[in-house]
């Protein structure tokens, strides 16, 4: 059981916007920034979100974090086929002196 | 180009030790904290290790503390990762990753996994 809480699965059609939650304690994410990654199928995850919102060189504008109290959400707007893929969210944890991630949410483009 | 190329995963009997390696190209390894990050197939993330850019400071997920052991050689430009009485669910891709020193251990960059299999 991870420590911070996703949905298993979203999904969306091409164009629609689609946000996926991250849900954890005071430890983690209500005290730290949150680290969004997408990982593709047969592939090495990639960063996607950092510091809760800031989208690291490459990833397109139509990605989005944000965080509020001990949640986080991933957005994507104008959803493309490209964007199937396993979404993790990831915080540091006080209490574990390392890093935790979600369960993963595997998003469907219909 | 950044570039972390993992090696050493294999077959192991349970009980038994494995040390997997990651070496780095395209950026100064010294100046970077480093992770390993491990996914069973299938299943999700779970952080593994981290050790500082120095080396100096360590740190492990209690599922592995005790077993495992996360070096360095900055000269080398190569992370290590040393794990002992290996258990069968620990049958997983180990990555290494590089942490890009924003708060919050964000892992910007990620080797393509080296499969470990714990087996008899």
């Amino acid at each position: 059981q991870s420590v911070l809480t996703q949905p298993p699965s979203a999904s969306g059609t091409p164009g629609q916007r689609v946000t996926i939650s991250c849900s954890g304690s005071s430890s983690n994410i209500g005290g730290n920034s949150v680290n969004w990654y997408q990982q593709l199928p047969g592939a090495a995850p990639k960063l996607l979100i950092y510091s809760s919102y800031q989208r690291p060189s490459g990833v397109p504008d139509r990605v989005s974090g944000a965080k509020s109290g001990t949640s986080a959400s991933l957005a994507i707007s104008g959803l493309q086929s490209d964007d199937e893929a396993d979404y993790y969210c990831a915080a540091w944890d006080d209490s574990l002196n390392g890093p935790v991630f979600g369960g993963g949410t595997k998003l469907t483009v219909l | 180009q950044v570039q972390l190329v993992e090696s050493g995963g294999g077959v192991v009997h349970p009980g038994g030790s494995l040390r997997v390696s990651c070496t780095a190209s395209g950026f100064t390894f010294s100046y970077y904290a480093m992770h390993w990050v491990r996914q069973v197939p299938g299943k999700g993330l779970e952080w593994v290790a981290l050790i500082s850019s120095d080396g100096s400071r360590r740190s492990y997920a209690d599922t592995v503390k005790g077993r495992f052991t996360i070096s360095r050689d900055n000269s080398m430009q190569t992370l290590f990762l040393q794990m002992t009485s290996l258990r069968h669910e620990e049958t997983a891709v180990y990555y290494c990753a590089r942490d890009l020193g924003a708060p919050g251990s964000a892992l910007d960059s990620w080797g393509q996994g080296t499969l470990v299999t714990v087996s008899s």
